[in-house]
């Protein structure tokens, strides 16, 4: 079973709308001091934060990102859901979810799944 | 925004040399430090946390440490499986990454 598992499309366009779904097993959000951040690297470079949400739904944004950028859960479904607005070529990246353990790390992470932006 | 500036960006190692890869703060985040480790194709691992706490699992040849707003992952003695890429991550305000350190054999 895998922990964290992240699904979406691979293929969007610019200007289009990316919506990501990181579905957990094993663990709830309603579980206090959990949380679950969404993380990206593009092909070849950093791994860059985007966005994060606590069991109580506290959000936190890369500031740099924020205006695009909306994170939900649902509980009863074990899932976070990141949304990216206005999608660009240099959007293209992997992107992460990752569990935040009660140290506020990220301890666990899904296997990724690459997103690129092309007409 | 706070930014982690790591060094070096790549370094040439052998096995079973020390290797040192610091990460400097550019304001004070307390030990809200983190660091993982990369494989190519793989997803990022946590080695350690809050600047100092080991991972359980991690070998013990890693460790980390915290002088103000610098912070420094050691690798006592390099082994074949440690040729990675390691990035340092703060907690204190947000999230923010370094840039990474490729670890390479020499």
């Amino acid at each position: 079973q895998i922990p964290l598992k992240e699904s979406g499309p691979p293929l969007v366009k610019p200007t289009q709308t990316l919506t990501l779904t990181c579905t957990f097993a094993g663990y709830s959000l309603s579980t206090t001091r959990l949380g679950v951040g969404w993380i990206r690297q593009p092909p070849g470079k950093a791994l860059e934060w985007l966005a994060l949400i606590y069991w109580d739904d506290d959000k936190r944004y890369s500031p740099s990102l924020k205006s695009r950028l909306t994170i939900t859960k649902d509980t009863s479904k074990n899932q976070a859901v990141l949304t990216m607005t206005n999608m660009d070529p240099v959007d293209t990246a992997t992107y992460y979810c990752a569990l935040l353990d009660n140290t506020d790390a990220f301890d666990i992470w899904g296997q990724g799944t690459l997103v690129t932006v092309s007409s | 925004d706070i930014q982690m500036t790591q060094s070096p960006s790549s370094l040439s190692a052998s096995v079973g040399d020390r290797v040192t890869i610091t990460c400097r703060a550019s304001q004070t985040i307390g030990s809200y430090l983190y660091w993982y480790q990369q494989k190519v194709g793989k997803a990022p691992k946590l080695l350690i946390s809050t600047a100092t706490t080991l991972q359980s699992g991690v070998p013990s040849r890693f460790s980390g440490s915290r002088s103000g707003t610098d912070f420094t992952l050691t690798i006592s003695s390099l082994q074949p499986e440690d040729f990675a890429t390691y990035y340092c991550q703060q907690s204190y305000s947000g999230r923010t990454f370094g840039q990474g350190t490729k670890v390479e054999i020499k």
